[in-house]
């Protein structure tokens, strides 16, 4: 079946390290997204990509830097300059050309920075 | 900037109660508008959708009608179960942009 997959689904930081969140799709699709979800804000956008090698920053990019080097793979890294790191962090993706598509979504993965 | 308002949540109810969970959104055109419905530890999940004026969109006994004039897109359900207790969340997309979504409504329905 085809999907977006997110791992790990927990992941435990201490303060000052970067941190890698994986998302892999094999939807065929052309873009993909990285939203931050905080209790009782909904989503916010961090990055997204249209095409391979090509992203933009979205409305929270500081602290966060992302690569699109497959059409695949679209991973995140949170750094140590992202202020406020712990967040419930959800991968996305949507077919690139056309239409007002719907974005298919990871199970997200859940980020603890202590 | 286009942007989407949800009823504040949390909204309990009992089980074959009947929802509405009020969606209004400021666009500068004529966006597709969109239901998600997120179930604990999970991501978002596609419920309905409707991509122009007065197109209702319904799926699993949820729908919802995009209306222009009062740029709404309610999501309404005739009777609950308890297996909807979830945080729903209502969106906007123009062609190939990103996705605007509200702050999300959580659902309790109690047996």
């Amino acid at each position: 079946d085809g999907g977006i997959t997110q791992s790990p689904k927990y992941l435990f930081r201490k303060e000052g390290q970067n941190v890698t969140l994986s998302c892999e799709q094999n939807l065929n699709h052309d873009a993909m997204y990285w939203y931050r979800q905080d209790p009782g804000q909904g989503l916010r956008l961090i990055y997204y990509s249209q095409i391979v090698n090509d992203f933009q920053k979205g409305d929270i990019a500081e602290g966060y830097s992302v690569s699109r080097e497959k059409k695949e793979s679209f991973p995140l890294t949170v750094t140590s300059a992202q202020k406020n790191p712990t967040a419930f962090y959800l991968c996305a993706s949507s077919p690139g050309a056309g239409g007002n598509s719907p974005l298919h979504f990871g199970n997200g993965t859940r980020l603890t920075v202590t | 900037g286009d942007s989407v308002t949800q009823m504040e949540g949390p909204v309990t109810l009992s089980e074959e109660a009947f929802l509405t969970i009020n969606c209004t959104y400021t666009a500068t055109g004529y966006p597709s508008l969109f239901w998600y419905v997120q179930y604990p530890g999970e991501g978002l999940q596609l419920l309905l959708k409707a991509t122009k004026a007065d197109d209702k969109g319904s799926n699993k006994g949820f729908e919802a009608t995009y209306r222009k004039e009062t740029t709404s897109f309610h999501l309404e359900k005739g009777s609950v179960q308890v297996s909807d207790s979830a945080v729903y969340f209502c969106a906007l997309r123009y062609n190939n942009n990103d996705m605007r979504f509200g702050a999300g409504t959580r659902l309790t329905v109690k047996p």
